[in-house]
């Protein structure tokens, strides 16, 4: 079955650096990959789609990778602030071509300033 | 960007009992979808609604959970006779028009006693 492993450790990294956090899948080949961001309590918000044919996305402070040969995914915040915390999820579509969407686990990064 | 919203933002229930949990769409939206979330958990996919059916659902959607639409406005997700283990946060969610990215709302808290 589709399987979608984010790293479960939290991410501690000090203010201004670039967090880094990835996305590995496996069984499936998706058409693209999204980001999205979860406060506590509150519902996932959409920052980034890539598909498969681009190697790289960006947008603001933030830049996606997407490697469908080591079938993982890289997510860069560059210049992080504290407002930055919160749990990032990795997302793929599912085969079906309903439109869900397979998440990961999620990880938690915190900003220390 | 307009917002998905639902509604009641939480719920508390006795075992056994019936739940409705609605959700009000963005105008324009096609596609829609129920999420669960167990506090900790990853986002996990429940179903997917389009033109007035169900187009996929998972393990978690046995008998005791329905969809509808009923006057083409709400979207409602009703679980009959609660368990323990349906205590989760419901996220619904609305494809966009360029049936990709998908916009969640804040969540209801469900808590079955």
């Amino acid at each position: 079955s589709q399987k979608i492993e984010q790293n479960s450790e939290a991410l501690n990294i000090q203010e201004g650096k670039t967090a880094t956090l990835t996305c590995n899948y496996t069984n499936y080949s998706p058409a693209y990959l999204q980001w999205y961001r979860q406060d506590p309590g509150r519902g996932p918000v959409f920052l980034l789609l890539i598909r498969e044919n681009e190697k790289e996305k960006r947008k603001e402070r933030l830049k996606v990778t997407f490697d469908t040969t080591l079938k993982q995914s890289l997510f860069h915040i560059t210049a992080s602030q504290p407002a930055d915390s919160a749990t990032y999820l990795c997302a793929l579509e599912g085969s079906s071509n309903t439109g869900k969407l397979i998440f990961g686990q999620g990880t938690t990064l915190q900003v220390k300033p | 960007e307009p917002e998905v919203t639902q509604t009641p933002s939480h719920q508390v229930t006795q075992m056994g009992q019936e739940v409705i949990l609605r959700c009000v769409p963005i105008s324009n939206h096609l596609y829609f979808y129920w999420y669960r979330q167990i506090l900790g958990q990853k986002v996990e996919f429940l179903v997917s609604f389009y033109n007035n059916e169900i187009s996929e659902k998972s393990e978690i959607f046995d008998d005791q959970f329905s969809v509808e639409r009923p006057d083409g406005s709400n979207f409602t997700l009703k679980i009959r006779s609660t368990k323990l283990e349906d205590s989760a946060m419901y996220f619904c969610a609305e494809q966009g028009t360029n049936q990709e990215t998908q916009y969640f709302g804040p969540g209801t808290r469900l808590l079955v006693l």
